[in-house]
């Protein structure tokens, strides 16, 4: 199965400024979805944009999917020390009727230094 | 109600034991998923359950046993474990996998420690 890859893995900013991670993946997908996890806690589900769409905005988080190029980008602006989480990519791949399967890219680590 | 509960939060046990994990959603959804997550790196997807039924499986090693026994519960039945099965276990449910319900909902994990 593929798996996203992002990069920057790790990445230090301070309050107030912009995030922004990238994603790329291997074969087709149905859509693309942006998680995050607490240090050692579950996952988070942030915000999902399908093969069809380009961008996407959920409050502070701003989405793209470049289908052509097999890559997305998540963007967090205003960063908040609240925002220092660990964020994967998941691609989702459907098997068949009530199944899929979502794989998950290497994470970044993000800091919000207050 | 769109919490995804595990138990225990922290379970240490040994190569001979025999422990169960428990998750349980009350969303309504119908597939269920068990993830492992070793420290630094993303989740490994395991089994999946669709409708109570097993309909994917990893190529998990059978010291791992899943198990639904209704909509709403999913056990992970675990035996003569290895050092290296230690790792974060993260139980999740979407809907019935319709094409605009593939969100899925994580519980907190249970962090499992084999001595």
């Amino acid at each position: 199965s593929q798996q996203g890859e992002e990069d920057p893995q790790a990445l230090s900013i301070q309050e107030g400024e912009n995030a922004t991670m990238n994603c790329s993946y291997k074969t087709s997908i149905n859509n693309l979805q942006w998680y995050r996890q607490n240090s050692g806690r579950g996952l988070v589900h942030l915000i999902l944009i399908r093969s069809n769409e380009r961008e996407k905005h959920s409050g502070r988080l701003r989405v793209t999917l470049d289908t052509s190029k097999k890559s997305s980008s998540l963007l967090i602006t205003a960063s908040r020390a609240a925002d220092t989480a660990s964020y994967f990519c998941a691609t989702t791949t459907r098997l068949n009727y009530g199944n899929n399967r979502l794989a998950f890219g290497k994470g970044n680590q993000v800091v919000v230094i207050p | 109600d769109t919490e995804v509960t595990q138990t225990p939060k922290h379970l240490v046990m040994g190569m001979t034991n025999k422990k169960s994990l428990k998750c349980e959603q009350h969303m309504g959804h119908r597939a269920m998923y068990w993830y492992k997550q070793k420290a630094k790196k993303p989740p490994e997807l395991m089994f999946v359950y669709s409708y109570e039924k097993l309909s994917i499986n990893e190529s998990v090693p059978s010291r791992f046993s899943p198990e639904c026994p209704n909509s709403s519960l999913l056990n992970l039945h675990l035996h003569a474990l290895q050092p290296e099965d230690s790792a974060l276990y993260l139980c999740a449910s979407s809907q019935d996998g319709g094409p605009f319900t593939d969100t899925q909902y994580f519980g907190p994990g249970t962090r499992l420690t084999v001595l």
